[in-house]
């Protein structure tokens, strides 16, 4: 069975801090691919990177950046200088072929961030 | 791309009413989308998965004859809640992967804007 623990229920911080979110995971797959979404306010879940399970290098994109370790089962994801805008509820997940091919997701609980202005 | 609608956005009914939702992925074909619902300040409960031109695999403890979904086309999946009672108001939300992308690409789940129901 797959597993995805996001412990921080949430999290505030003052605009221009960094944050960092956490996520552990749990597979019995050998490939696997570890995502996140963000939720905004609105409700649409906004697909915000997809990592492989083969590919451990971490990844930088304008302000977001994602730690992958397969040996702590750990995709943490960082936002420097924050942002009001980055308020949201930010979900991880996990997908793997179980066999049947559909490549279900499995999300964590979900971390809501409130940047102060 | 990667775009995928659902409609109506929100939807206000009688209970006893049924109630018809549609996903569609705009700009590529899925074979498989799924159906999701949410509680507020909770995380998303996968209902069915839906695939083209076949039955949907509901998740345990989703009534299949309540919560009725049919994948049509390669575009198009709806849910249709049927007799809708005040215990089936929640956030439904649709999402659908692309399977002719490469590289890993083909599993990303990209969402609908979600339909919020209401039954009274």
């Amino acid at each position: 069975a797959q597993k995805v623990t996001q412990a921080q229920t949430e999290i505030s911080v003052v605009e221009k801090e960094d944050v960092t979110l956490d996520c552990v995971y749990e597979t019995r797959d050998t490939t696997y691919y570890l995502f996140w979404y963000k939720q905004p306010p609105s409700g649409e879940l906004v697909f915000l990177i997809r990592r492989n399970s083969f590919d451990e290098q971490n990844e930088i994109s304008g302000r977001y950046s994602w730690n992958f370790q397969k040996s702590t089962s750990s995709f943490n994801f960082t936002i420097t200088a924050s942002q009001v805008v980055d308020s949201a509820v930010y979900f991880c997940a996990l997908s793997g072929d179980s066999g049947a091919g559909s490549y279900q997701l499995t999300f964590g609980k979900g971390t809501k961030l409130s940047v102060i202005p | 791309g990667a775009v995928v609608s659902q409609h109506p956005s929100w939807v206000i009914c009688k209970s006893g009413t049924s109630v018809k939702i549609e996903c569609r992925s705009l700009d590529f074909q899925a074979t498989t989308m799924f159906w999701y619902r949410q509680f507020p300040k909770q995380s998303l409960m996968l209902m069915a998965t839906s695939n083209e031109g076949s039955k949907a695999t509901y998740e345990q403890g989703v009534e299949k004859d309540k919560f009725l979904i049919n994948h049509a086309s390669l575009t198009l999946s709806t849910l249709t809640v049927t007799s809708a009672h005040p215990e089936d108001s929640s956030f439904y939300i649709c999402s659908a992967r692309d399977p002719g992308l490469a590289g890993g690409r083909f599993v990303t789940q990209y969402f609908g804007p979600g339909t919020r129901l209401l039954v009274l």
